[in-house]
């Protein structure tokens, strides 16, 4: 079956350190892919998206993603991490002709910024 | 601010009481959605309403029931619910095409007493 699966459900980083989130999917037909962050008691906001145009996408608050299709990964990066970075981060897929496309969320990765 | 607004932002009911979430977008999308998101669980996917009329139901209990009048608007009615249903409730909308992302609103904290 369709899935997707968020490595770590808890990172933690130093501050100037790089961030790297993992989420790997399971299908045979690449999906669409996003990542989203959820700060504390707020609904969540799209951080980027992969549509089959470019592998390596960029996002707000310079973050950026590679989908890789022969490792079904789609990993979130930021070369130097803030202490406002420090949130909740959901990897989401749509599988496209399955699960009538609607939108997955993988478990979730709360990172955390130390000083 | 994404374009979708819920309220309450913050809901305390007793066991017996019944209270309505409301979700609202003028975003021109024409599916909405309900989400459920307790602590230390992944978002459970409730409700999902296409042109108005519903096209998913995730063997969510009776005791929530939700109501999309039209395009721009949806409701959960929440009725008798119990203790273990508190948690935050995360309304989302979207355009009918499939590669384009859900917008969320900031969520209605709900707690059961």
């Amino acid at each position: 079956a369709q899935s997707v699966t968020q490595l770590g459900s808890h990172v933690s980083v130093s501050e100037g350190a790089l961030v790297l989130l993992r989420c790997n999917y399971s299908s045979s037909v690449p999906p669409y892919l996003f990542w989203y962050v959820q700060y504390p008691n707020q609904g969540l906001q799209l951080l980027l998206k992969y549509t089959s145009a470019a592998t390596l996408v960029k996002g707000i608050n310079g973050f950026e993603a590679e989908f890789k299709k022969s490792e079904t990964s789609f990993h979130l990066t930021k070369p130097s991490a803030h202490m406002s970075d420090a949130a909740e981060y959901f990897c989401a897929v749509r599988f496209l002709y399955n699960q009538g496309g609607k939108l997955i969320f993988g478990q979730g990765t709360e990172l955390s910024v130390k000083p | 601010e994404t374009g979708v607004t819920q309220t309450p932002r913050h809901l305390v009911m007793g066991m017996t009481n019944k209270k309505s979430l409301k979700c609202e977008q003028h975003l021109g999308h024409n599916a909405m959605y309900w989400y459920k998101q307790s602590a230390k669980k992944p978002l459970e996917l409730m409700f999902v309403y296409n042109f108005k009329e519903q096209t998913e139901n995730n063997s969510v209990p009776s005791r929530f029931s939700p109501e999309c009048p039209n395009s721009s608007h949806l409701f959960l009615h929440l009725h008798t619910l119990q203790p273990e249903d508190s948690a935050l409730y995360l309304c989302a909308s979207s355009p009918k095409q499939k590669n384009t992302e859900a917008f969320f609103g900031q969520g209605t904290r709900l707690t059961v007493v």
